[in-house]
């Protein structure tokens, strides 16, 4: 029972256009979400968050829209460049919990 | 050096031998996490623990026990391997302070069980 669900397994732009990674969740009590990056060989790398009190979050290139009627969110990173080429997760948790789901990962590729 | 490491970082054992993964920090959180990440499937967390004396089952505990030996270590035994644990293990940390939601990760440990 998958809960936080990404089901597009890659994406590959081009570089300086937008990056749109898109996530969604059946259970309604999350109220955090977490975007991560993976490199090979690597672990995951907080990259940013939000709140279910909020709809957007920014943090230069990027920022994530929460859709709480919908269920969905989106990682939006705009200019895409060479080096955001990685695996991002989207994870979930409920308010004070620590039993955080994480989606199955999209394998962004920005070509140059 | 690294704030969360792992060992060993790949290890290839044989169907029903027991095996230890060790996690150590050194970012002074409370809060230790074992996961696991498999192909289509993402990270699923096995277990976890808020300090010494508190450990807690995760999505998929089944087959797998822990020890915090310490505030800064926290290992995962696989008691009797199989071949379905092969994985992608994963330990984080987080902070006791704020919301505790973002969890810094180690590099991984792969375990492949024959």
């Amino acid at each position: 029972d998958q809960q936080v669900k990404q089901n597009s397994p890659s994406l590959s732009v081009q570089e300086g256009r937008i990056s749109i990674l898109n996530c969604d969740y059946t259970n309604s009590m999350f109220d955090y979400f977490l975007w991560y990056k993976k490199y090979p060989a690597e672990g995951p790398t907080f990259l940013i968050s939000i709140s279910s009190i909020k709809d957007k979050n920014e943090d230069g290139r990027f920022t994530v829209f929460l859709n709480k009627s919908a269920k969905h969110l989106s990682l939006h990173i705009v200019p895409s460049q060479p080096g955001d080429s990685a695996v991002y997760f989207c994870a979930a948790s409920e308010y004070n919990n620590n039993d955080m789901r994480f989606g199955a990962g999209t394998r962004l590729t920005v070509k140059p | 050096d690294a704030d969360v490491t792992q060992t060993p970082r790949n290890r290839i054992t044989k169907t029903g031998k027991r095996i230890m993964l060790e996690c150590s920090q050194t970012k002074g959180h409370d809060r230790m996490y074992w996961y696991r990440q498999d192909p289509g499937l993402g990270l699923r967390l096995i277990y976890y623990s808020f300090d010494v004396k508190d450990i807690n089952k995760g999505e998929i505990s089944d087959g797998y026990s822990v020890s915090r030996q310490a505030q800064a270590k926290f290992s995962l035994s696989l008691e009797s391997a199989i071949p379905n644990q092969t994985a992608l293990y994963f330990c984080a940390t987080s902070d006791l302070e704020g919301d505790g939601h973002e969890q810094f990760f180690g590099p991984g440990t792969r375990l492949t069980v024959l």
